[in-house]
């Protein structure tokens, strides 16, 4: 039962340098997101995606972008990668909920930590 | 707007004290609350939530938080540390904008115990 699986788990990128980072959950989850965290901020979230095809802005969303082509996965691109971006990135997923039951945790992967040099 | 203040970014403890991590929560309608913790080059585990009904909540690894409306907190607690404790802490708080869950953090808490 893997949960959230992030892909990869350590990379070092030079400035300027492109790069995506995978997600794919395996608990048919409709929400995927991505966060970053850094040391005394929590997460912030970078974008989100409420279904396959949809996706959206979150609280950090410049320079990166995303897309959800298949329901289980959700990738996260940088496109000319700067050293702000050196952070340790989360994905996460989460059923929706319905009624009374709205209040559904999200669920993590074990992250990819970034080092942009 | 919502959002989170966990009051202490470290604590420290001895093995068998009193584990207190303390979070309050800004919410204009009735929160969704909830506990994270992380070990060391892990992601985030879920410890407990409260949605609606008892307002003491208990969780995984023998922790439990208590709900308090009057004084918008949800503070972590554990009778007794254990070494395996030792990790990070989050305390978040559930919004509903944009037709999704948002999930707000708090800046987390680092719990050290020491033997």
């Amino acid at each position: 039962n893997a949960g959230v699986t992030q892909t990869p788990k350590f990379r070092v990128l030079k400035t300027g340098q492109s790069m995506t980072l995978l997600c794919a959950q395996d608990m048919n989850h409709e929400y995927m997101y991505w966060y970053r965290q850094d040391p005394g901020m929590g997460l912030r979230l970078i974008h989100y995606s409420v279904g396959e095809g949809t996706t959206a802005k979150g609280e950090v969303p410049d320079g990166y972008n995303v897309s959800r082509l298949k329901k289980q996965n959700f990738l996260l691109g940088l496109e000319s990668a700067a050293p702000s971006q050196t952070s340790v990135y989360f994905c996460a997923s989460s059923s929706p909920g319905t009624g009374e039951d709205l209040g559904q945790p999200q669920h993590f992967g074990d992250g990819t930590r970034l080092s942009i040099l | 707007a919502q959002s989170v203040t966990q009051l202490g970014s470290h604590v420290s403890v001895s093995e068998g004290a009193l584990v207190l991590l303390r979070c309050n929560y800004s919410s204009s309608v009735p929160p969704y609350l909830f506990w994270y913790v992380q070990y060391p080059n892990q992601g985030l585990q879920l410890l407990l939530k409260y949605t609606t009904g008892a307002t003491l909540v208990k969780g995984i690894n023998g922790f439990e938080a208590e709900f308090k409306k009057s004084e918008t907190s949800f503070h972590l607690t554990k009778p007794s540390a254990h070494m395996s404790d030792a990790a990070e802490y989050f305390c978040a708080v559930m919004g509903f904008s944009g037709g999704y869950n948002k999930l707000i953090f708090g800046a987390g808490t680092r719990l050290a115990v020491h033997p």
